[in-house]
């Protein structure tokens, strides 16, 4: 069965300092794999996609990156954070549905 | 206007009581519509899934699609207080060469004892 596997589940980072978050998947080859922030009270917001090994696409410019350097990992990154990158970010393999990690939720001090 | 137009509540009702949760959407070139439940600090899991207009039933859910009117329902019945969560709509389909899968902002659902 697929699994999405998003790590770390909760992250306090300070203002200016890099950021990494990991999403590997299993049970699949070649997934689509999307990355999402959600604000509170607000919806899902696509930052990236990828469909392949060193395909991103970005779809709201901002101060994150993404990277596909295997088959089954989708990586988010920033060099310096922003207060305003607080949230909560969610991994999500996509075929006709969406299968979602559990989510880092990342606060910005 | 926005692609998927959905209530952000929050949305209280009785146990027991049923619930309406709707979205409404713009591209007619959406064919999967899909609700979303999430539960507080949680990702999202899917719920129902539907393809084309139409209803689908499973347990206490409903499913409800209008292609037409391009409105999409959920309903609960009996509802309890473990419904109580944020319930997404979501939609996808090819539309200009680009596969596309959008989400509603979420509907917050407190089902009360």
């Amino acid at each position: 069965s697929q699994t999405i596997h998003q790590w770390p589940a909760t992250l306090v980072q300070p203002v200016g300092s890099p950021l990494s978050l990991e999403c590997t998947v299993e049970g699949t080859s070649n997934p689509n794999l999307y990355w999402y922030r959600q604000a509170a009270g607000r919806g899902l917001q696509l930052l990236f996609y990828s469909v392949g090994i060193g395909q991103i696409s970005s779809e709201v410019p901002q101060n994150l990156s993404a990277s596909r350097p295997q088959d089954r990992q989708f990586i988010l990154s920033s060099k310096k954070l922003l207060l305003s990158d607080s949230g909560f970010y969610l991994c999500a393999w996509v075929t006709v549905r969406a299968f979602f990690g559990q989510g880092t939720r990342l606060t910005v001090v | 206007q926005k692609e998927v137009e959905q209530d952000p509540g929050p949305l209280s009702v009785p146990e027991g009581a049923i619930v309406s949760l709707n979205c409404t959407y713009s591209n007619s070139a959406f064919q999967y519509f899909m609700w979303y439940r999430q539960y507080s600090r949680k990702g999202p899991e899917l719920l129902m899934y539907t393809y084309s207009s139409g209803n689908k039933e499973d347990g206490r859910f409903t499913a409800q699609v209008d292609k037409s009117s391009k409105y999409i329902s959920l309903f609960i019945r009996d509802s309890q207080p473990s419904d109580s969560a944020t319930y997404l709509c979501a939609m996808s389909g090819l539309a200009s060469g680009t596969y596309k899968y959008i989400f509603g902002t979420g509907t917050r659902l407190k089902v009360l004892a």
